[in-house]
């Protein structure tokens, strides 16, 4: 039983477009959401988080809106670039101190 | 900053064959984690400390043992290799508040034959 989901194995657009990167969960009592990005031969790298008791958070190009009714939660990258061509891991926690649980991640291709 | 640094970065061992990673942390984080990534997967738990001495099953322990006798480090131990623990395997570590992330290592490519 897969906790945490991310349905789009893939994701291409075009250099200067909008990404939406989605996530979907299924435990009621996770509280913290994150994203991060990870290139190949390397670790991911935190990207940004979200707490429950929000529904959007900012950073730079960055923005993840979370929908708590319907389990959901999606990260904007605006604009695209092609540095931002990596595999995208949402992932969650039922605390605010510990350990997360990971979605299988999406892999983004911005195009120049 | 070294961050967070796994030993060794690659390793073949023969089926039944032991052997330890390490992984080593500057950022005096308290929490520490071990997970595996295999092909067209996402990070799955296998053990994680919360401090010092301290040490917890994660979504996937079994055929993996660790240890944490100093706050730096946390090792990973294969007793018994087996075929299907070939992986990627990423140490992390982070401060007690999930909000802030995990800083993960450069991971282990670790092929039982």
């Amino acid at each position: 039983d897969q906790q945490v989901k991310q349905n789009s194995p893939s994701l291409s657009v075009q250099e200067g477009r909008i990404s939406i990167l989605n996530c979907d969960y299924t435990n009621s009592m996770f509280d913290y959401f994150l994203w991060y990005k990870k290139y190949p031969a390397e670790g991911p790298t935190f990207l940004i988080s979200i707490s429950s008791i929000k529904d959007k958070n900012e950073d730079g190009r960055f923005t993840v809106f979370l929908n708590k009714s319907a389990k959901h939660l999606s990260l904007h990258i605006v604009p695209s670039q092609p540095g931002d061509s990596a595999v995208y891991f949402c992932a969650a926690s039922a605390s605010n101190a510990g350990k997360s649980t990971f979605g299988d991640g999406t892999t983004l291709t911005v195009k120049p | 900053n070294a961050g967070v640094t796994q030993t060794p970065k690659f390793r073949v061992l023969k089926t039944g064959q032991s052997m330890t990673l390490l992984c080593a942390q500057d950022m005096n984080h308290e929490y520490m984690y071990w997970y595996r990534q295999d092909p067209g997967m996402g990070l799955r738990l296998i053990h994680y400390s919360v401090g010092e001495g301290t040490t917890a099953k994660g979504e996937v322990p079994d055929g993996y043992n660790v240890s944490r006798l100093k706050k730096q480090n946390f090792l990973l131990g294969l007793e018994s290799a087996a075929p299907s623990q070939t992986s990627v395997y990423f140490c992390a570590s982070s401060f007690p508040r999930t909000a802030y992330g995990y800083t993960f290592g450069s991971g282990t490519r670790l092929t039982v034959v």
